[in-house]
């Protein structure tokens, strides 16, 4: 069974820092694409940023690009996100997400999520 | 980046209609277009993948059609367990992006 778990959440003051991780099982790790995408409360979906398999390669969204970075450790399974500079607009669920492979970028299977506040 | 249009941002409909979701690009996209079902307080669930192909396990009640521009998803006959908050996402192009999403409710 796919299973992914997103911790690292929590409060932090604007400007702020806070990694968030993904631990991952049910599948080949190494093998597929990851995402992480955040909700904030009550509004829509916004994705946020990917990486490759062996994470050489890394795409960010424009409102988090120089702020945020992604990777991954293979052999631990783990995915991250370390999140600089936080602003209050980043406050929302962040979800990590493999993708569908195939040559389809889709986020396919979710975690269920780490609430970040950034609030002072 | 490419904007996506999703309409109506809410419906609400009786168990056993059929429902009809509609999302546009703002460029094309081929059938670079995805659907996903999420419900409160969970994670979105993959529906459908490149416009109408359906994901493993899900019911056939779904189904998706479109390419270029203007999509839809097709819900035949709604169901209690249907009730969710419906999102389109095209993957042309980065970055990824999603309509606003579309909110079924019970009548």
């Amino acid at each position: 069974e796919v299973q992914l778990v997103e911790s690292g959440g929590g409060l932090v003051q604007p400007g702020g820092s806070l990694r968030l991780s993904c631990a991952v099982s049910g599948f080949t790790f190494s093998s597929y694409w990851m995402h992480w995408v955040r909700q904030a409360p009550g509004k829509g979906l916004v994705w946020v940023s990917r990486i490759n398999s062996d994470g050489s390669s890394t795409t960010y969204a424009d409102s988090v690009e120089g702020r945020f970075t992604i990777s991954r450790d293979n052999a631990k399974n783990t995915l991250y996100l370390q999140m600089n500079s936080l602003r209050a607009e980043d406050t929302a669920v962040y979800y990590c997400a493999r993708d569908f492979g195939t040559g389809a970028t889709i986020p396919h299977y979710w975690g269920q999520g780490t609430l970040v506040t950034v609030s002072s | 980046d490419i904007q996506m249009t999703q309409s109506p941002s809410s419906l609400s409909a009786s168990v056993g209609d059929r429902v009809t979701i509609t999302c546009r690009a703002s460029q094309g996209i081929s059938n670079y277009l995805a659907w996903f079902q999420q419900k409160p307080g969970k994670a979105p669930k993959s529906l459908i993948y490149a416009a109408s192909s359906l994901q493993s396990g899900v019911p056939s009640k779904f189904s998706g059609s479109g390419s270029g521009t203007d999509f839809t998803l097709t819900i035949s006959s709604l169901q209690p367990e249907d009730f969710a908050t419906y999102y389109c996402q095209q993957y042309h192009n980065y970055p990824l992006t999603f309509g606003g999403g579309t909110k079924v409710e019970i009548k």
